[in-house]
């Protein structure tokens, strides 16, 4: 049972590349989430999904996008990358909104 | 919003019980509080998640205060593999959780 599969788990970017980060769970589960952690702090949610169909944002969502896909696949888009977003991605999945989070290895994401 | 406080670092050796607080004054009555652990270069993992009254699970206890305003995650017998960032974050089941935050955490660790 893989659980959250986040891919890429490395990526290097220059200013104003696009990017997909894609995430992918086998649970069922009907919620899903982006997260950022910078070194050395906590995670800050970016948006989720409440369930197929629909998308929310977070806390910062500035410079980012959203799509999900489908109810096993969120992805989140990096239109024009800037230094600033280099950081750790991570996905997350729960079987409705207020129930534990099961969380993927992240994809560290660096942008010069 | 609704947040927790929690201190930066903890000690505790090998082999002996470890209990980690957080605090959570404006606590509402629908917020489950809930406690995830995330080793070096790994996604957060949930460790267990309560309402009012006091929970156990293989992983570790929970222990929450009559008042709701703070709790305790005990670990019964810490090992080196239990040496990890702890946090602890309110999860209300009624509204949305674009609320939900992660802060820094406290960063445990077990010396031999």
């Amino acid at each position: 049972n893989a659980g959250v599969t986040q891919t890429p788990k490395f990526q290097v970017l220059k200013t104003g590349q696009s990017m997909t980060l894609q995430c992918a769970q086998d649970m069922n589960h009907n919620s899903m989430y982006w997260y950022r952690q910078d070194p050395g702090m906590g995670l800050r949610l970016i948006y989720y999904s409440a369930s197929e169909g629909t998308t929310d944002k977070g806390e910062v969502p500035n410079g980012y996008n959203v799509s999900r896909l489908n109810k096993r696949e969120f992805s989140l888009r990096l239109e024009s990358a800037a230094p600033s977003q280099t950081s750790v991605y991570f996905c997350a999945s729960s079987e409705v909104e207020y129930q534990p989070q099961h969380f993927g290895d992240g994809t560290r994401l660096s942008i010069l | 919003d609704a947040k927790t406080t929690q201190p930066n670092s903890m000690e505790s050796n090998e082999e002996e019980p470890v209990h980690l607080p957080c605090n959570h004054s404006t606590i509402s009555g629908t917020d489950y509080i809930h406690w995830y652990r995330q080793l070096p270069s790994q996604g957060p993992e949930y460790v267990i998640h309560g309402l009012t009254s006091n929970v156990n699970n293989r992983m570790a206890s929970l222990a929450i205060a009559e008042d709701r305003k703070s709790s305790t995650l005990i670990l019964h017998r810490a090992t080196l593999r239990d040496a990890a960032v702890y946090y602890c974050i309110l999860r209300d089941q009624e509204t949305s959780y674009d609320k939900v935050i992660f802060g820094p955490g406290t960063s445990l660790s077990v010396i031999p």
